[in-house]
């Protein structure tokens, strides 16, 4: 079981948008509507961003927002803003009722 | 609101048993499902297992031969155990909570406690 492929890190200015891609198989991103991604701050506890590919929970901000084509997830994030600056990991629902995760990308605000 | 709290040895000897609680505050433990999930330094996430509150479990295949997970409802806590731990399992151990069966995705986390596998 390969862990899903994120890029490292991408970057942008305040007020861009930037968007983060998660790639897996046929056996896990497109296999199922169950993506979540998570905002990660170094010491906090990972928080949930997006769930189900693209269900936004409550008190998260409408600036992120998920997709899904094939076995690709992508999660943007518009109105960048300075406390956006984290790292962010994909998750997927697998075969044999497991989970895999993303790699993990650093997003920077220039 | 719901929250987690890992606790535990922070180094623990190579071919020892790795043993980690997560209190749950701010809510029943029963009626969810509630699951470990590590990150090796410089590595991905990786989930471990859940167990659901009534005792049924489900292990990553990779890790199960050295995986129990338990419940103490009382003292609203659920545990991790890892036997023959090598430097390979030295990461942040996370526990996650899952809503329900239908859920596929892990709301709130604890903070992550750290790990170290060395003698």
């Amino acid at each position: 079981q390969s862990a899903l492929t994120q890029p490292a890190s991408v970057s942008g200015s305040p007020g861009q948008s930037i968007t983060i891609s998660c790639t897996g198989t046929s056996s896990d991103v497109g296999g199922y509507n169950y993506v979540s991604w998570y905002q990660h701050h170094p010491g906090k506890a990972p928080k949930l961003m997006i769930y189900d590919v693209t269900n936004r929970p409550s008190g998260v901000s409408s600036r992120f927002s998920g997709s899904k084509s094939g076995n690709t997830a992508s999660l943007t994030i518009s109105g960048l803003q300075a406390e956006d600056e984290a790292d962010y990991y994909c998750t997927s629902y697998s075969t044999i009722s497991t989970y895999v995760f993303g790699t993990g990308t650093e997003v920077t605000v220039l | 609101q719901v929250q987690l709290q890992e606790s535990g040895p922070g180094l623990v000897k190579p071919s020892e048993t790795l043993s980690l609680i997560c209190t749950v505050s701010g809510g029943s433990i029963s009626g969810y499902y509630w699951n470990w999930i590590r990150q090796p330094p410089g590595k991905e996430l990786e989930w471990i297992g859940y167990m659901y509150y009534s005792g049924t479990t489900n292990y990553n295949p990779s890790l199960k031969s050295r995986v129990t997970m338990s419940l103490d409802t009382s003292k609203n806590q659920f545990s991790l155990k890892m036997s023959s731990v090598t430097a390979a399992d030295t990461a942040v151990y996370y526990c996650a909570r899952r809503y329900s069966s239908s859920s596929r995705w892990f709301d709130p986390w604890g903070q992550g406690t750290l790990v170290t596998v060395s003698s």
